[in-house]
């Protein structure tokens, strides 16, 4: 089975400064790698995904992760960030059968 | 199309209770997974239902169970309700079980519940 572990419980950071929030797996397979993020009050919502290809793939609001199978990570990237990205943010993985586990999350704030 | 919905959104209910919550996916998902958000635990899978048979099963103890109707609604039940199951309750639709390889599944808003 496969499993999910985010570094950090709780991230503040500037508004405008770069984020890095910090996703490993573990996984006997070959992996589907996935963020969400959580506003305040809603449900989760996909943020980006890696199936295959390129390693490195990005959302439309300027995030992005980079698959690295040798150190089984998938981080995620803002170069900078703004107020309105203050979100949870879960890694989650899924293997060939189509169990997908989620990380504890991550709480990003961001600071004026 | 009209997204997952949840109800209730608020609930309060008292230890040794029970308490159904209902989830109604996103029309043609025949898939819903259900899971536990907490400050402490994060999010815990519970359950997934899949053409209304249940495919996988988190570590929840049996006084969590749920089921699918053949219109893929599904309820979840908790039985003689402790403090610790405080929480909000997620549920996710998708077309194929778990996401299937594009992970993606569709979240409500939840079911927040409060044991006092």
């Amino acid at each position: 089975a496969q499993s999910v572990t985010q570094l950090d419980s709780q991230v503040p950071v500037f508004e405008e400064a770069p984020v890095e929030l910090r996703c490993n797996y573990s996984s006997s397979v070959s992996v589907y790698l996935f963020w969400y993020v959580q506003y305040p009050n809603q449900g989760l919502q996909l943020l980006l995904k890696y199936l295959s290809g390129s390693t490195l793939v990005e959302s439309i609001n300027g995030f992005e992760a980079e698959f690295n199978k040798s150190q089984t990570s998938f981080h995620l990237r803002k170069p900078s960030v703004h107020i309105s990205d203050t979100a949870e943010y879960f890694c989650a993985v899924s293997g060939g059968n189509n169990d997908m586990r989620f990380g504890a999350g991550t709480r990003l704030t961001v600071k004026p | 199309k009209a997204g997952v919905t949840q109800t209730p959104r608020y609930l309060i209910k008292t230890r040794g209770q029970q308490v159904t919550l209902s989830c109604s996916p996103i029309s043609g998902h025949r898939s819903v997974s259900w899971y536990q958000q907490t400050p402490g635990q994060g999010l815990q899978f519970l359950f997934e239902y899949f053409s209304e048979t249940q495919r996988n099963k988190g570590n929840f103890p049996g006084r969590f169970s749920g089921r699918q109707f053949s219109n893929s609604r599904s309820e979840m039940n908790v039985s003689t309700l402790e403090l610790g199951d405080s929480a909000l309750y997620l549920c996710a639709s998708s077309t194929r079980p778990a996401g299937g390889v594009t992970g993606e599944q569709y979240f409500g808003p939840g079911t927040r519940l409060t044991v006092t």
